[in-house]
């Protein structure tokens, strides 16, 4: 089972390139969410869709878009990469009883 | 809006200790309350969760009451193991319920 499945694992920019973290979800789930979880600051929601063609931004949305074009997937793209966006990214779909299921992560260091 | 305040760790406990983790909660309506846990070098992953007040969620020996009175879902495990070593993250869903709003994470670590 696959699940949730992010790429790439790892990534290193510099400041002001751009970038694609790429989220696939096979289990047909309509909401699905990206979340960066800093040291000290929990997990914090950038953007969540509840359906192909619907997205809304989270807490922290600035210097990140989204688009979800299908069901299964939804891409996050930083435009201009800035150091402050060095942080762990995780993408989750979330089931019809609520419960998130988590990709295994993307680390991004911008330089 | 949502939110979710749980208290900071670390927590350090000798094998077999009783583990408490507080959660509060501040919400608008009837939120699903969750606990998450996340092992090192791994992503978040379900523990437990509770749809409705007095519910009890459980899971490998770890338990949760939803407690609307005192908005609170505290993480409690009678007898903790080295494997239990990980960061937990209380949560509930957002207004909408259509995201989840994480606290801050405790880190727990349990030596033999």
């Amino acid at each position: 089972n696959a699940g949730v499945t992010q790429t790439p694992k790892f990534q290193v920019l510099k400041t002001g390139q751009s970038m694609t973290l790429q989220c696939a979800q096979d289990m047909n789930h309509e909401y699905m969410s990206w979340y960066r979880q800093d040291p000290g600051m929990g997990l914090r929601l950038i953007h969540y869709s509840v359906g192909a063609g619907i997205t809304d931004q989270g807490e922290v949305p600035n210097g990140y878009n989204v688009s979800r074009s299908t069901t299964e997937d939804f891409p996050l793209r930083l435009l201009s990469a800035a150091p402050s966006q060095t942080s762990v990214y995780f993408c989750a779909s979330t089931s019809e009883t609520g419960e998130l299921f988590f990709g295994e992560g993307s680390r991004l260091t911008v330089l | 809006g949502n939110s979710v305040t749980q208290m900071e760790g670390p927590v350090t406990l000798s094998e077999e200790a009783f583990l408490t983790i507080n959660c509060t909660y501040t919400a608008t309506g009837y939120p699903s309350l969750f606990w998450y846990v996340q092992y090192p070098g791994e992503g978040l992953q379900l523990l437990l969760k509770a749809t409705k007040a007095d519910d009890k969620g459980s899971n490998k020996g770890f338990e949760a009451t939803y407690r609307k009175e005192t908005t609170s879902f505290h993480l409690e495990k009678g007898s903790v193991q080295v494997s239990d070593s990980a960061v937990y993250f209380c949560a509930l869903s957002n207004q909408a319920g259509t995201a989840l709003i994480f606290g801050k994470g405790t880190t727990l670590s349990v030596s033999s």
